[in-house]
């Protein structure tokens, strides 16, 4: 089954302990990004990657990193997590895009509060 | 999970309206979101609409909410070539998780 999946679902952790948010996706594809979702302002990219160790900032990258050492998996690093971090984290992939770019796959979701 | 459903495709002719329909399950939602995805780039929130009102204008889109119906759409008038992209509707709801829909491909024929 094609899919995107993300670990852990929900995190609740405290203010400068670092951490790891994976995804994975067993499609091939090339494309994949990081979004953040807060009530009232929708979807925001962070980060994204065009491919194995080519990554780039999206829109709200401050604070995170990300990582492309293999094609299936695109962590987000949070070094030292903030409260203004609380978010609702959404991995995605696509095929590299084109012209004729496919959708974007979603991963469920990542809650994370940080104290 | 909750059930967020569109139309795959959608073909207009330049200058005509576009509808892009979404249905969704989930009554406690907030916020209905709809989102734009062009070749090469990430999604890019175009509109959103708290769930308390029926229709939001905004330039050359129009959204309208039938909650009863649990139904959204998104009228883009005057459509352009620079529209076509692949068009998500997203639901947020109470406990705000977000909830996506397919994408419809919009074309637009010149």
């Amino acid at each position: 089954e094609a899919q995107v999946t993300q670990n852990p679902r929900y995190l609740i952790t405290v203010t400068g302990k670092k951490l790891t948010v994976t995804c994975s996706q067993n499609m091939n594809h090339e494309y994949m990004s990081w979004y953040r979702q807060d009530p009232g302002l929708g979807l925001r990219q962070i980060y994204y990657s065009m491919n194995v160790e080519v990554t780039d900032k999206g829109d709200v990258p401050e604070g995170y990193k990300v990582s492309r050492k293999e094609k299936r998996n695109f962590p987000l690093i949070l070094e030292s997590p903030s409260p203004n971090q609380t978010s609702l984290y959404f991995c995605a992939s696509s095929p590299l895009p084109s012209k004729e770019t496919d959708t974007q796959y979603f991963g469920p979701g990542t809650r994370l509060t940080v104290l | 999970g909750e059930d967020v459903e569109q139309s795959l495709f959608l073909s207009v002719r330049e200058g005509d309206s576009s509808v892009i329909n979404c249905t969704y399950t989930d009554s406690s939602s907030t916020y209905l979101y709809w989102y734009k995805q062009e070749p090469g780039a990430g999604l890019q929130l175009l509109t959103y609409i708290f769930s308390n009102m029926d229709m939001k204008q905004d330039q050359r889109l129009t959204v309208l909410l039938n909650k009863k119906d649990k139904h959204l759409s998104l009228r883009i008038a005057d459509t352009q070539t620079g529209d076509s992209a692949i068009y998500f509707c997203a639901e947020e709801t109470g406990a705000n998780n977000l909830f996506f829909g397919t994408g419809t491909r919009l074309t637009v024929i010149p």
